[in-house]
Parts: structure tokens; sequence; C-alpha cells
């Protein structure tokens, strides 16, 4: 079985300052990781993952990641917020020979002004 | 322009009845996918399919049916069997090989229950 958490529900932080979205997850063998961000009543987005190599990804509108093996986490982080950050975010994982691909709850962000 | 496409985006359906929802996509992608989102749970795997003509089920399969006749469709029927069929659902695709690659998805729809 595999599974993804994301143990917050909200993430509040202020405009101009760095922020991180937490995600872990389960998985037996190696997994593919991704994050998603979904706007209001529409589909999701792709922001960025992990396949192998440098553990620190870069993805879209100056996002990143960094898978730990050990703490089997892959948070998102952003050196500094926009308000147009706010939205809804996923964390996502595919496990190696498998196409059964896993999302976490979600985490909704807001960026206050 | 590529991409996925659902539709209807709004879809009401009254207590027994099936209902399809459309998925079309031509980003000639082998692997399609069904999700669930309700508020709180995040997405939910319904079926996905590897290939035409073979699908599997996902966590929550029951109540609902797929096809996968051609490599560009992806059709779901919500059948009466679904007890709690209100929710928003999103339709995604993949490349598929060396499963990598990231979804893309549709702008999902929107069904409820009168």
């Amino acid at each position: 079985a595999q599974s993804v958490a994301q143990p917050e529900d909200q993430v509040n932080v202020a405009e101009g300052n760095p922020l991180t979205v937490k995600c872990t997850y389960s998985v037996s063998g190696n997994p593919y990781l991704f994050w998603y961000v979904q706007y209001p009543n529409r589909g999701l987005q792709f922001l960025l993952k992990y396949i192998t190599g440098d553990n620190l990804v870069k993805g879209s509108y100056g996002f990143e990641a960094e898978f730990n093996k050990s703490q089997t986490s892959f948070h998102l982080k952003k050196p500094s917020a926009l308000v147009s950050d706010s939205a809804l975010y996923f964390c996502a994982l595919i496990r190696a020979g498998s196409y059964q691909l896993t999302f976490g709850k979600g985490t909704k962000l807001s960026v206050i002004p | 322009d590529g991409g996925i496409t659902q539709s209807p985006k709004y879809l009401f359906r009254k207590e027994g009845q099936n209902v399809t929802l459309s998925c079309e996509q031509n980003l000639n992608h082998d692997a399609m996918y069904w999700y669930r989102q309700d508020p709180g749970q995040g997405l939910r795997l319904i079926y996905y399919s590897q290939i035409v003509n073979d699908f599997q089920k996902g966590d929550i399969a029951e109540g609902y049916s797929v096809s996968r006749e051609k490599k560009e469709s992806f059709p779901l029927t919500v059948t009466s069997a679904q007890k709690n069929p209100t929710a928003f659902y999103l339709c995604a695709s993949s490349k598929g090989q060396g499963r990598s690659t990231e979804a893309f998805f549709g702008q999902g729809t929107r069904l409820t229950v009168v």
C-alpha cells in the first residue's frame, strides 16, 4: 500500500515571508513524488517532481521541494510568498513499477497581504 | 491546443439515474485516471487505465464504471449504486512510459444529485 500525508489542513503566511507546505509519504520501493496546485473550481496544475538525482528540485512560479529519503518527506517551499500563491496544494506519489497515482488530502495556503 | 477536456462542467442527476461524464485527451497519453474530490478528503482514485481496453479499480470504485475503447477517451459512468455521488470529478492523463511523467488534469465536472 502507498499513502501520502499532508499534516496541515491550512497554512497561513504573510506576503514576502518564506513558506513551507509539508508532505510525508509511505511506499515500498522507490517513489516518484509530485506537487500540484489547484485554484477554486479548477483542475490541478503541475508544479514540480522528484524522480531521481538531486534532492532539491525546482519548479514553476519559484517553488522548490526537498526530497528527504530518511524522513520520507517532500516538503514544498518558496523563499518569498505572494498573495497570488494562495490556493490548495496537493502532494502525490507513484511507486516505481506502478501506474497508481496517489494524492494527499491537500493543504490550503493563504498568503496574507 | 493540446489538452484534456471534461464535459459537462456541471451535471445534475436524479436519484436512481445513471450518468456518464466525458473525458477526452489529444495529448497521445497512454495512462488516464478518474478522481473524486470532496472537501477535506483530497483526491481519491476511482479508476485508472494504462492502455486501451484495460483498466484497474482504484480506492473507491464501487458504484462507478469506466471503459477505454479508444486511447483518447475514458468516460466514467456514475451508477445508481453510488449512494453519495455529489462531488467534483477530475480526469487526468499522463504519458505513462516510465511512470515518472506528470499528470495533466481536466477542469472538472461538478455532479449534484437533485
